[in-house]
């Protein structure tokens, strides 16, 4: 299995463009989360799935959409791109029936800067 | 609202010298707490995980945590570590309807 798999590894954005962060999972998993990491911050839910065809707002979703139309794959997109959103973002998966009690595993990480 | 307190920003510590890692959680009910290590460039990995029972919980890796109900803690433990353990390491808390909830993280450095 390769887990949690994210393109691309680092992108540099000029503000105002658009951009689609890839997310796949190939354990099946039913839960998928969108994450971002900024310096001394945690980790923040942007936007969350409990399966295909559901998701829901984060702690911080503005200025960012998903949808999860397989099991394996949840996107998010960036339409406007402002400096605000320069950050490392992480795409996450978990399988029990649960956001906050189960395992979840992340990929590797996207850390994307605008400019 | 659920919370989680990580005091310690950065620690230095000695190859081969122990290691305690500071957590106090913020939680109305019985919380499900996480240890995660994130090692540089990579993405999150579970050490191990609480949710009742034992309250020393053993891990990946030879670390190990115990929660402290009464302190509201759950500090997170080594007795000898290793150059490879230099990662930065968070703990979150979880539990019924809310979403997990991460620390600000504690990044630890090795030296020989």
């Amino acid at each position: 299995n390769a887990g949690v798999t994210q393109t691309p590894k680092f992108r540099i954005l000029k503000i105002g463009q658009s951009m689609t962060l890839q997310c796949t999972q190939d354990m099946n998993h039913n839960y998928m989360y969108w994450y971002r990491q900024d310096p001394g911050m945690g980790l923040k839910l942007i936007y969350y799935s409990v399966g295909a065809g559901i998701t829901d707002k984060g702690e911080v979703p503005n200025g960012y959409n998903v949808s999860r139309s397989t099991t394996e794959d949840f996107p998010l997109r960036l339409e406007l791109a402002a400096p605000s959103q320069t950050s490392v973002y992480f795409c996450a998966s978990s399988t029990l029936a649960s956001t906050s009690t189960d395992t979840q595993y992340f990929g590797p990480g996207t850390r994307l800067t605008v400019l | 609202a659920q919370s989680v307190t990580q005091p310690d920003i950065h620690i230095t510590v000695s190859e081969g010298a122990s290691l305690e890692l500071r957590c106090n959680y913020s939680y109305g009910a019985t919380p499900y707490l996480f240890w995660y290590v994130q090692s540089p460039g990579q993405g999150l990995q579970l050490l191990l995980k609480y949710f009742s029972g034992d309250t020393l919980v053993q891990g990946i890796k030879g670390f190990e945590a115990e929660f402290k109900r009464s302190q509201s803690s759950f500090n997170l433990r080594k007795p000898s570590v290793h150059w490879s353990d230099a990662a930065e390491y968070f703990c979150a808390v979880g539990g019924g309807n809310e979403k997990l909830t991460f620390g600000t993280g504690t990044r630890l450095t090795i030296i020989p």
